[in-house]
């Protein structure tokens, strides 16, 4: 079973904050939260990382809740091409254990 | 830096056949992972290899076997294919705990 939880779609309009929350209540200490994108017809595209520190880089943001149970991807200014399926996942920092996607939340932008 | 290239992009093969898809890591990458993807199941982790060795094994039967070579490329292959096995089949390449995925290997099973 998925180690994370998301909502199965969200909707934002175009050129607005879009924040996609994932809860992952029994992380451990050595798990990452990784965030992937898939968008119509390609292989899923890596977004960001982080392990206990908000991150931010070129694509996105991502905020780490304190305990580490949840975090929230961040798109600053969602675009068309932002429409996609996003996954949260949680994969170990030793590789010890395999990654496990979920469904993930598939992300509608209205133009 | 070229991408992970996956080969043949699509297959239509028969029940009962079997099958070997290629992937081609990012230079300098050592571990190489399977996923299946369907409309039902979503992406599933088939197995994990890293410097030869198989590191991490997902939950399907054994018609479905990997290898990495000694220059990272990697192999897989499904024996006695059935209808279920019809799906996307994507490979990825990691440095550290960020995965790079390819497009994928379209597998229609007739």
């Amino acid at each position: 079973d998925a180690k994370t939880t998301q909502p199965n779609s969200m909707e934002s309009n175009e050129e607005e904050p879009v924040h996609l929350p994932c809860n992952h209540s029994t992380i451990s200490g050595t798990d990452y939260i990784h965030w992937y994108r898939q968008l119509p017809s390609q292989g899923p595209e890596y977004v960001i990382h982080g392990l206990t520190s908000n991150v931010n880089n070129r694509m996105a943001s991502l905020a780490i809740a304190e305990d580490r149970k949840s975090s929230t991807l961040i798109l600053h200014r969602a675009t068309l091409r932002d429409a996609a399926v996003y996954y949260c996942i949680l994969g170990d920092i030793n590789r010890d254990d395999k990654i496990i996607f979920g469904k993930g939340t598939r992300l509608h932008i209205l133009p | 830096k070229a991408g992970v290239t996956q080969t043949p992009r699509y297959l239509i093969k028969t029940r009962g056949q079997q099958v070997t898809l290629s992937c081609s890591p990012i230079s300098g990458h050592r571990s190489v992972s399977w996923y299946q993807q369907t409309p039902g199941q979503g992406l599933q982790f088939l197995f994990e290899y890293f410097s030869e060795t198989q590191r991490n094994k997902g939950n399907f039967p054994g018609r479905f076997s990997g290898r990495q070579f000694s220059n990272s490329r990697s192999e897989m292959n499904v024996s006695t294919l059935e209808l279920g096995d019809s799906a996307l089949y994507l490979c990825a390449s990691s440095p550290d705990e960020t995965q790079y995925f390819g497009p994928g290997t379209r597998l229609l099973v007739l």
